[in-house]
């Protein structure tokens, strides 16, 4: 089946600083989801990126679609205490054919640690 | 988006017993789909309930072991059957919205079950 890497798997960092994680697949995917999931929540969704090669921002985070479908990208830029948590990568085949298609494969996630 | 409530949001129950978690959703919503997040791990999906049919299990999920009901277009309901402490996880219900708002999943909050 279907499987995401994602890394890093952790990363501490000092408040203000950029982060990076991506993830990268073994096959395609035509919709790539990014959430943040903080202690006792569930996975709230920050960005959708539906078509290769599209960049995406929602206010300090910036993600990419891979040209390749097989992989996807986030940046946090000045990094903030509350950008602590989990962060997942989502794949999704496709939106369009229906049953099974819509099932999301989620990478293993990226704990984020910002030290004030 | 959309508002999605689980209940209970915990609970701890004794091995061999069974619990029934309740997903309540603020709009009419196709797809819903049922996940498991185990300690310190990413999310599985058990199965996909839509309203209308039998639910769709993901292999090493069985319908006897995880009885899915889905009686309308806002609700629906997981059974965890004859737990087990190795059923100790969070499980999460999500939706999909349809193809007008990006055919994204978005989460609930999650019900975080201890088996003793």
């Amino acid at each position: 089946g279907q499987q995401l890497n994602q890394s890093p798997q952790s990363m501490f960092i000092q408040e203000g600083e950029d982060v990076s994680m991506n993830c990268t697949s073994s096959s395609i995917f035509n919709t790539w989801l990014w959430y943040k999931q903080d202690p006792g929540e569930g996975p709230v969704l920050l960005i959708a990126l539906y078509k290769a090669g599209e960049l995406t921002s929602n206010g300090r985070l910036t993600a990419q679609f891979g040209i390749t479908r097989k992989d996807s990208f986030l940046n946090i830029s000045a990094s903030i205490p509350s950008d602590v948590g989990i962060y997942f990568c989502a794949g999704q085949l496709t939106a369009l054919s229906g049953g099974s298609n819509y099932k999301l494969t989620f990478g293993k996630g990226t704990l984020l640690t910002v030290n004030p | 988006s959309a508002v999605i409530s689980q209940k209970p949001s915990r609970d701890i129950c004794q091995r061999g017993t069974s619990l029934t978690i309740q997903c309540q959703v603020d709009s009419q919503v196709t797809m819903m789909f049922w996940y498991r997040q185990q300690p310190g791990q990413s999310l599985t999906l058990i199965a996909t309930a839509n309203q209308g049919s039998e639910a769709t299990y993901e292999s090493g999920f069985v319908i006897d072991k995880f009885p899915i009901s889905r009686p309308n277009l806002t609700f629906s309901t997981l059974t965890v059957s004859n737990m087990s402490p190795e059923d100790s996880s969070i499980y999460l219900c999500s939706v999909d919205l349809g193809i007008d708002l990006g055919d994204t999943q978005y989460f609930g909050p999650g019900t975080r079950l201890t088996v003793l």
